[in-house]
């Protein structure tokens, strides 16, 4: 099974319009990290946004959200008011810790496009 | 601007040859990651340095291998290349005081 599920190939938003990227994980682990990256057409990796697995509240920063559901195993990216930099790649990933374990796990990714 | 650092930006090299892709971590972390991306595979850990000792192996081919020096910078080493070897290399580096792991730029290898 795979370990980071992101559904959405690609999405089309028109600009200052809220928009989720959805992600699915699975893990047995108790404790564990979930992270949002953004990679835009220059290729470099940005980070976003970190949701660790005993955090109560769910984590924001500026404009991105993380909709955490525990039970669920979802940790979906929320952007409001999106702007047309926000086009890019979105990846979802996870860190399982198990000993000796920091590897992140990365989602096939999602494809925003922000239609002005 | 993560902080991390990876040169070259791009490298272009024939199939059978060896390159080096250098990565200097953020101030003061201990920890270093290298990633590949590719088309088919998607974004895969390689392995891990901490503090000039491996402390984890992913998909690493044999033909692969990495080392991290004393002023904790890293590189990895590709020999014998092939077609398929065409990638993004990423290095990413954390410290002890968070949980994330900032990345570079990136190098893009090319194998004609």
């Amino acid at each position: 099974a795979q370990k980071i599920t992101q559904t959405q190939p690609g999405m089309f938003v028109q600009e200052k319009e809220a928009v989720t990227l959805d992600c699915t994980y699975d893990t047995s682990d108790q404790s564990y990290g979930l992270f949002w990256y953004k990679q835009p057409s220059s290729g470099e990796m940005i980070f976003l946004i970190y949701q660790g697995s005993y955090d109560e509240q769910n984590a924001t920063e500026g404009r991105y959200s993380l909709n955490f559901q525990k039970a669920r195993k979802s940790a979906n990216l929320v952007i409001s008011a999106s702007q047309l930099g926000d086009s890019a790649m979105y990846f979802c990933a996870m860190r399982e810790d198990y000993f000796g374990n920091e590897k992140l796990t990365f989602g096939t990714g999602t494809r925003l496009t922000i239609i002005p | 601007d993560s902080g991390v650092t990876q040169t070259p930006k791009h490298l272009i090299t024939a199939t059978g040859q060896r390159v080096t892709l250098r990565c200097s971590p953020r101030s003061g972390d201990l920890s270093v990651y290298w990633y590949q991306q590719s088309l088919d595979q998607g974004l895969q850990f390689l392995i891990q340095y901490y503090n000039g000792e491996e402390r984890a192996k992913g998909n690493i081919l044999e033909r692969f291998s990495a080392q991290q020096f004393p002023d904790l910078h890293s590189e990895l080493n590709l020999s014998s290349l092939e077609l398929g070897d065409s990638a993004l290399y990423f290095c990413a580096s954390r410290g002890g005081l968070t949980d994330t792991q900032y990345f570079g730029p990136g190098t893009r290898l090319t194998v004609l």
